[in-house]
């Protein structure tokens, strides 16, 4: 059984950073395809990107384009977004997802919540 | 981008209904679809893929079907664990793309 344990609870300010982990045990990491979704405070699911470790090209939501990064580390079977620029408009617990060979979210992560406050 | 257009966004329903969640997309995905149910605080859980077949260890009282635009979710008989929000989620082309959220109330 595949699981994603996600980094914990982040606050921040407003221009700053944040970097999310997602570890996964079992399932084939590298091959795998994983999500990254967010969700704002009562709102929906919204897909801000993915990527395929071994592929190690990441694909982003236009919108966010500039602003995310997502890589992977095959070594500890970790995958990492960081959003830069951090806006109010941010805060939201984003999730991980993956699938094998797949990009529907087979498996989802607990989520990291990341508000963003002055 | 792909729009999926999901409808209703609320439902009003009582354990033991059948009810009917649709999704349309704004362009054919051929069959790339998948329905989630979230619940309150917790990460969303697959129910159906490839638009009608269902995720393994889930009840046959879940459903889906459509291809091209036009998909459902049926619940055949509502049960107390299934008052959830549903989405679906177009994985045919970037972005993949969520319906914006049907909430299953209870009536």
């Amino acid at each position: 059984q595949v699981q994603l344990v996600q980094s914990g609870a982040e606050v921040k300010k407003p221009g700053s950073s944040v970097k999310v982990s997602c570890k996964a045990s079992g399932g084939s990491f590298s091959t795998d395809a994983i999500s990254w979704v967010r969700q704002a405070p009562g709102q929906g699911l919204e897909w801000i990107g993915g990527i395929i470790p071994l592929l190690e090209t990441a694909h982003y939501t236009q919108k966010f384009q500039g602003r995310l990064t997502i890589t992977a580390d095959e070594s500890t079977s970790t995958a990492y977004l960081e959003v830069n620029s951090l806006r109010f408009e941010d805060t939201a617990v984003y999730f991980c997802a993956r699938g094998t060979n797949t990009w529907r979210g087979e498996n989802w992560g607990q989520g990291t919540r990341v508000t963003v406050t002055s | 981008d792909i729009q999926m257009t999901q409808s209703p966004s609320t439902l009003s329903a009582s354990v033991g209904d059948r009810v009917t969640i649709t999704c349309r997309a704004s362009q054919s995905i051929s069959s790339w679809l998948a329905w989630y149910q979230q619940k309150p605080g917790k990460a969303p859980n697959l129910l159906i893929y490839e638009a009608s077949t269902l995720e393994s260890g889930l009840p046959s009282r879940f459903s889906g079907s459509g291809s091209g635009t036009e998909f459902t979710l049926t619940i055949s008989s509502l049960q107390p664990d299934d008052f959830a929000t549903y989405y679906c989620q177009q994985y045919d082309s970037f972005p993949y793309t969520f319906g914006q959220g049907t909430k299953l109330e209870i009536k």
